[in-house]
């Protein structure tokens, strides 16, 4: 079975800055993918950043970019130039590629991110 | 377009009642996802329809749990006999296709067992 860890169970930075959540994951299997979900407040699950494992190059979106390192199991998130909006909590997921969708995605406990004004 | 909608929104109902959460997809989308997020538990996938096929339903958390997809669109998840470890959000997802595809998820539906 697979696992996923966020470690960071919050943090707290002021506005502007960069943050760094980290993520580590479990598993035997050599393809899948990996994604950044952001839920606020309202609870709507909104997707980030994904990243699939047989890329090398590291996925970014504007703000956010990942640093993947297959060979340690890490998938960290960093926000750069952190707004208000950005407060939510961060979830880190998995997925198999050979499952085809059928084992879901396995959700990390979550990162509670506050940005102070 | 129109993303994956959720209805109820929050549902309150009294222990040993039944419930019905209901997921309308994205249109085009054929695969369909049910989670359970939980104060306890985190988020726990639930069951994966392609097209109105559930290839494994284990893990649903007890028999009083069923789901069911018709047309290849909507959804809807049942719970009989609730109980009060049945207290969480319910969220719906889909994706274009497998999961090789990205999972978009729908506002969930807050269900409260008394």
């Amino acid at each position: 079975a697979q696992t996923v860890t966020q470690s960071q169970p919050e943090m707290s930075v002021q506005e502007a800055e960069t943050v760094t959540l980290s993520c580590t994951y479990d598993t035997s299997e050599n393809n899948y993918y990996l994604f950044w979900y952001k839920q606020p407040p309202s609870r709507q699950m909104i997707l980030v950043i994904r990243q699939e494992a047989y890329k090398q190059q590291n996925a970014t979106e504007n703000r956010f970019s990942v640093n993947f390192q297959k060979a340690a199991k890490s998938f960290s998130l960093k926000i750069s130039d952190s707004q208000l909006g950005d407060t939510a909590m961060y979830f880190c997921a998995f997925t198999l590629i050979s499952g085809g969708g059928a084992d879901g995605l396995t959700f990390g406990k979550g990162t509670h991110l506050i940005i102070q004004p | 377009g129109a993303g994956v909608s959720q209805s109820p929104s929050n549902k309150v109902t009294e222990k040993g009642k039944d419930v019905e959460l209901r997921c309308d997809p994205i249109s085009g989308h054929t695969a369909l996802y049910w989670y359970r997020q939980s104060l306890g538990q985190g988020l726990e996938f639930l069951i994966y329809f392609q097209g109105n096929s559930a290839p494994d339903k284990s893990g649903l958390p007890s028999d009083r749990f069923s789901a069911e997809r018709t047309g290849g669109s909507v959804s809807t998840l049942t719970i009989q006999r609730t109980q009060q470890e049945d207290s969480a959000v319910y969220l719906c997802a889909s994706s274009l296709l497998s999961g090789r595809d990205t999972q978009y998820f729908g506002p969930g539906t807050r269900l409260t067992v008394l």
